[in-house]
């Protein structure tokens, strides 16, 4: 998951598996969430937004679960694929005044897909 | 498809050289961004800028600044490089401020700075 450290934190499986990449925010009034994917030399990408009024919300091989309890979102990857192995950000409103906000991105994990 | 395009894919400059990185969005969105990002530290916001000629600061913007003459181009500049700002430079761009516009990223400047 998310890490205060200096190291990239890294999640390793094999192709088939399910992957499960953890993100811990700070703010408890926040009340949308985004995950990225950079894939190596890329800018990185949108995959899945959650709004707080949800618990869960599925994409395509996607889950991001919400647990505002202890403020903790995971993303979810169903049967994973070597073309999964990326960087994945989550992001956090940091609001403006005039209801503008600008995103604050976590880290990022590593996830390693061996075939 | 949004288009981000960035001007270099990779830069080598030497201490003390001005540097232009450009940034350019075929969309017409309002809010472009720069950002650096260093390994383990992820994505830190350099400048931003909400429309043509309005900027603000981000979480680190010492030895930066930007310029926003035309709403499609957002420029970041490195008065005087130092080797400390050898990084992966990414620019993105976004329709406006709203928490459901999604920002598109250019594909990075990787700046080495000697």
């Amino acid at each position: 998951g998310e890490s205060v450290g200096l190291h990239l934190p890294t999640l390793s499986v094999q192709e088939g598996d399910n992957s499960i990449i953890n993100c811990a925010y700070s703010n408890s009034a926040s009340d949308y969430f985004i995950w990225y994917k950079q894939e190596s030399g890329k800018g990185p990408q949108f995959i899945i937004d959650i709004r707080s009024n949800m618990d869960k919300r599925q994409g395509q091989r996607v889950t991001v679960l919400l647990n505002k309890t202890v403020k903790h979102l995971s993303l979810q990857i169903a049967a994973t694929q070597p073309g999964d192995s990326a960087v994945y950000f989550c992001a956090e409103p940091s609001f403006l005044s005039g209801g503008s906000y600008i995103p604050t991105f976590g880290r990022g994990t590593s996830l390693i897909v061996h075939p | 498809d949004v288009k981000v395009t960035q001007s270099s894919r990779y830069l080598v400059k030497r201490t003390g050289e001005k540097v232009f990185l450009e940034c350019v969005q075929d969309m017409d969105h309002e809010n472009m961004f720069w950002y650096r990002q260093d390994p383990g530290l992820g994505l830190r916001l350099i400048y931003f800028s909400y429309d043509v000629k309005m900027k603000e600061k981000g979480d680190i913007p010492e030895g930066y600044s930007v310029s926003r003459e035309k709403k499609e181009r957002f420029s970041l500049i490195l008065e005087s490089a130092s080797t400390n700002q050898t990084s992966m430079y990414l620019c993105a761009s976004r329709e406006k401020g709203l928490a459901a516009d999604t920002q598109y990223f250019g594909p990075g400047t990787r700046l080495t700075v000697l």
